[in-house]
């Protein structure tokens, strides 16, 4: 079955330690989400790729990148890990066009980050 | 600033009952509106959806109003089940624009 999928599901690390997740598609869509979701709250964009095309939100710390290689495969880097980036981070996908306003889109499993 | 935001944030219903879920949004240009379920340590799953050309949409035991006069979405779940327990998220779409989530209301299903 077509998917997004978000490695690891967990994942720890250390205080100021860079770490980076990963997510791949087989949706063959051009767009990738990265969303922050913190407990009891909604997610959260960060950025998303249209293409190749890298769209940061305005909020969105230094601290916070994103790879984007080919179409199936988008990475988060956090460069210094603080204690308030543990979190969930999903990813997401969407097929966007030139004519379509409609932007379905679907989302993995997430990545849960503890920061110790 | 523009946003989507929720009524209740939690909803306690017995078993077989039905559910309604309330959604507020501000933002008059959004054309497109989703449902999202999400369960404890997954990611959204979509429900339905609805285009603001429509007032009402059915699916298999869930139908979506959209009152656009008033600016109100809601999710209405028939003969819920306890495998409805989840957050469930309203989002928005602009035109052309990224889906804007509401905050989120906690379904609980008692049996």
């Amino acid at each position: 079955d077509a998917m997004v999928i978000q490695n690891p599901r967990y994942q720890v690390t250390q205080f100021g330690k860079p770490v980076t997740l990963s997510c791949s598609q087989t949706l063959n869509h051009n767009v990738m989400y990265w969303y922050q979701q913190k407990s009891s709250q909604a997610p959260k964009l960060l950025f998303h790729y249209y293409d190749k095309d890298f769209n940061n939100e305005a909020d969105t710390p230094d601290n916070f990148q994103s790879r984007r290689p080919n179409t199936s495969f988008c990475f988060l880097d956090i460069r210094s890990p603080g204690l308030g980036d543990a979190a969930m981070y999903l990813c997401a996908t969407s097929n966007r066009d030139k004519i379509s306003s409609y932007n379905e889109q679907f989302f993995g499993p997430g990545t849960r980050l503890t920061v110790l | 600033g523009e946003s989507v935001g929720l009524h209740l944030p939690t909803l306690s219903v017995q078993e077989g009952d039905n559910s309604i879920i309330n959604c507020a949004y501000s933002n008059s240009a959004s054309d497109y509106f989703i449902w999202y379920k999400q369960e404890s340590g997954k990611g959204p799953q979509f429900i339905i959806d609805i285009r603001s050309n429509m007032d009402k949409r059915q699916g298999q035991r869930v139908t979506v109003l959209l009152n656009k006069t008033v600016k109100h979405l809601s999710l209405q779940i028939a003969a819920t089940q306890p495998g409805d327990s989840a957050v469930y998220f309203c989002a928005e779409i602009p035109y052309q624009g990224n889906l804007i989530f509401g905050k989120g209301t906690k379904l609980s299903v008692k049996p």
